[in-house]
């Protein structure tokens, strides 16, 4: 497709259990970004992929966060143990690396419920 | 945490008028976005001003940036029911860094 999707668009989970968010980036995009947006606050960055490699995990909140990419493409964020502070929208972008605009084109998030 | 504040946090006029809405925000920049978001989900780019540039324009928006006061402005001209959403400027803090950080957003209501 021509824009960054993720899947699935909502989940509902129970405290506890073990989640997986899903984005497809822009085809040859090799920058991709994972954020979370609480309600009535703008989003805030989790962590960022160069390729296959995570070159900035410092917005992950702890240790039950964990992302991966792979094949530097389709990247996966892992929640485990999820507590109902988790819930929130997590959103992905991609941008093309290497351009001095850091423009950074956002799927449509997926929202997260925690009951 | 978040780096800018958006100022008003909410914003409503009628068709026709023009929105003005201000973000500041605390560290040096690279660059300054501004995004639009509709109904809480995905958010789009709308304009990008470097930081030694002053003004921008695209279409009914126009963007400045005053690095002296870290503040910027975005400003809607001749606003459409259509334009109804949140908007948040966002900063890449240090050069060649990737992370964006966000303001809280201003929520626009464009009355018909």
């Amino acid at each position: 497709g021509a824009g960054v999707s993720q899947t699935p668009s909502n989940k509902v989970t129970e405290k506890g259990k073990y989640v997986e968010l899903r984005c497809d980036p822009i085809s040859g995009h090799t920058a991709l970004y994972w954020y979370r947006q609480s309600l009535g606050q703008g989003p805030e960055f989790l962590i960022y992929f160069q390729g296959t490699g995570a070159a900035d995990d410092s917005g992950l909140p702890n240790d039950r966060f964990f992302a991966v990419r792979p094949e530097g493409s389709v990247s996966t964020l892992k929640i485990q143990r999820t507590e109902r502070g988790d819930s929130a929208v997590y959103l992905c972008a991609s941008s093309l690396l290497g351009t001095s605009y850091n423009e950074q084109f956002f799927g449509p998030g997926t929202r997260l419920t925690v009951l | 945490s978040q780096q800018g504040e958006e100022d008003p946090q909410a914003l409503s006029i009628q068709e026709g008028e023009n929105a003005t809405m201000n973000c500041s925000y605390k560290t040096s920049i690279n660059n300054l976005q501004w995004y639009r978001q509709n109904s809480g989900r995905g958010l789009v780019h709308l304009i990008l001003i470097r930081s030694n540039e002053r003004e921008k324009h695209s279409g009914r928006l126009r963007v400045t940036l005053d690095t002296s006061k870290k503040s910027s402005s975005l400003l809607i001209t001749a606003s459409r029911a259509a334009d109804t959403a949140s908007y948040f400027c966002a900063t890449d803090i240090i050069q060649g860094a990737q992370k964006l950080v966000f303001g809280q957003g201003t929520r626009l209501t464009i009355n018909p």
